[in-house]
């Protein structure tokens, strides 16, 4: 069983379209972030979610908005895609939310034409 | 402000031998280290991490040191494998942050 899951794995739209990211864990964790990995490779966190309460919002654009219904799921809606936004977007999950290490999920290839 | 940097983009290594992997951080208040290795098409694996309350940490092949006054760490492997090809990220955090800083990331190329 995969741990932290997340869909789809590769996304392919034109600009201006809705889409969604969603993530699901089975690790029993409380926390679970959206992190960005852009074309120079950082890996930069965008959203964290503490037993489904919004704690970091790294200054990301209105145009994505993430969604904890429960615990164990966070999902990333995006509209009105813009081209910067094509990069890699990884799921990932931790027991607690400080000092903690990460598990990630395989990523999903967000290109936005 | 990139506050975790790995200033080699690339490193290749002969199968056997010792691989170093090099960070720099600037913020002093970091506390927790960590290092990532991610494959193609996957998410990154967490590898090994240390304390600040350390200066080195051993898994098996794996050895991190951390040196605090010069704000550096390595990652040691020691027998370097082919499987161990692969791109390296270190990571930092402090306490009440909630968030993992990454460096770009190292690919570490181990040739047979």
């Amino acid at each position: 069983d995969t741990a932290v899951s997340q869909t789809p794995k590769y996304l392919v739209t034109q600009m201006g379209n809705d889409k969604s990211i969603k993530c699901e864990q089975n690790l029993g964790h409380d926390t679970m972030y959206w992190y960005k990995q852009d074309s120079k490779k950082f890996l930069k966190i965008m959203f964290s979610y503490n037993n489904k309460e919004l704690i970091i919002n790294e200054t990301v654009p209105n145009r994505f908005s993430p969604k904890s219904p429960d615990k164990a799921h966070l999902n990333l809606h995006i509209n009105s895609l813009e081209l910067g936004d094509s990069a890699v977007y990884f799921c990932a999950s931790s027991r607690r939310a400080t000092n903690e290490k990460l598990f990630f999920g395989s990523g999903t290839q967000l290109s936005v034409l | 402000d990139q506050q975790v940097k790995q200033n080699s983009p690339s490193l290749s290594v002969q199968e056997g031998r010792i691989s170093i992997l090099n960070c720099d951080y600037t913020n002093s208040m970091f506390d927790y280290f960590l290092w990532y290795k991610k494959y193609p098409a996957e998410g990154p694996t967490f590898l090994i991490s240390i304390s600040s309350i350390k200066d080195k940490n051993e898994d098996g092949r794996f050895t991190v040191f951390l040196n605090k006054s010069a704000k550096h760490l390595s990652l040691h492997i020691v027998p370097s494998q082919p499987g161990d090809s692969a791109v390296y990220f270190c990571a930092a955090s402090r306490e009440g942050a909630q968030k993992l800083v990454f460096g770009q990331g190292t690919r570490l190329t181990i040739n047979p």
